[in-house]
């Protein structure tokens, strides 16, 4: 089955701009989350998404935003970026059915603010 | 609280085992286990659950201390393929929030 797709893989941004990026999740996975994953912080959650609704949320300012559409497919936004933004944003789907729980990561986008 | 990983990095031949801590501040409800190589995406390896003891398949298995807060994963015979770096996530189960640990670097050499 196809993986977990994300875009743009690479972003460079200027300090001040907003981004959004986009996550397309496993067919038939309903959870979408977001992670942040910098050298310094390590990883860390931003937020998760469960059918159009969001589920959870990490310790980030409201600059970082997320969505989920009726597809499944999530979006999340960074508005006013700051040089602290620039990281590599990861987004993983998962299925819990039945007992059995599978969670697979998307590729990342890497963002540079400047 | 981030969960702290020990050791931080270890460096093996081929064939030995390896064994890494994971341990909370918190009570422990379930942990995930997950490998990332450099430049690439983490990979999912496996959950425990409070009240669960040990899983895994092949030559990887975890632990669940609920007492200790702790959870421990060991990787037997490694092989090459095993390199990159292990990190630890705990939260509750049915969730994705996770709070991530620091992270063990494994390097498997011949």
């Amino acid at each position: 089955k196809a993986g977990v797709t994300q875009t743009p893989r690479y972003l460079i941004k200027t300090r001040g701009q907003q981004v959004t990026l986009s996550c397309s999740p496993i067919s038939g996975h309903r959870s979408v989350s977001w992670y942040q994953q910098t050298p310094g912080q390590g990883l860390q959650f931003l937020f998760e998404y469960f059918s159009e609704t969001q589920r959870n949320k990490g310790n980030f300012p409201g600059r970082f935003s997320g969505r989920q559409f009726s597809n499944s497919r999530s979006e999340m936004n960074v508005s006013t970026l700051e040089l602290g933004d620039s990281a590599l944003y990861l987004c993983a789907s998962s299925l819990l059915a039945g007992g059995m729980y599978e969670q697979y990561f998307g590729p990342g986008t890497r963002l540079t603010v400047t | 609280q981030q969960p702290v990983q020990s050791p931080q990095a270890v460096i093996l031949r081929e064939g030995e085992d390896a064994v890494i801590n994971c341990s909370s501040s918190k009570a422990l409800y379930s942990v995930h286990w997950y490998r990332q190589k450099h430049g690439e995406a983490p990979v999912f390896l496996m959950i425990l659950l409070k009240g669960g003891e040990q899983k895994g398949h092949d030559k990887i298995s975890a632990s669940f201390n609920e007492k200790k807060q702790q959870s421990s994963l060991y990787l037997t015979a490694s092989q090459l393929s095993y390199s990159g770096t292990y990190f630890c996530g705990t939260g509750n189960f049915g969730n994705e929030k996770l709070t991530f640990g620091t992270g063990t670097r494994l390097t498997i050499i011949p």
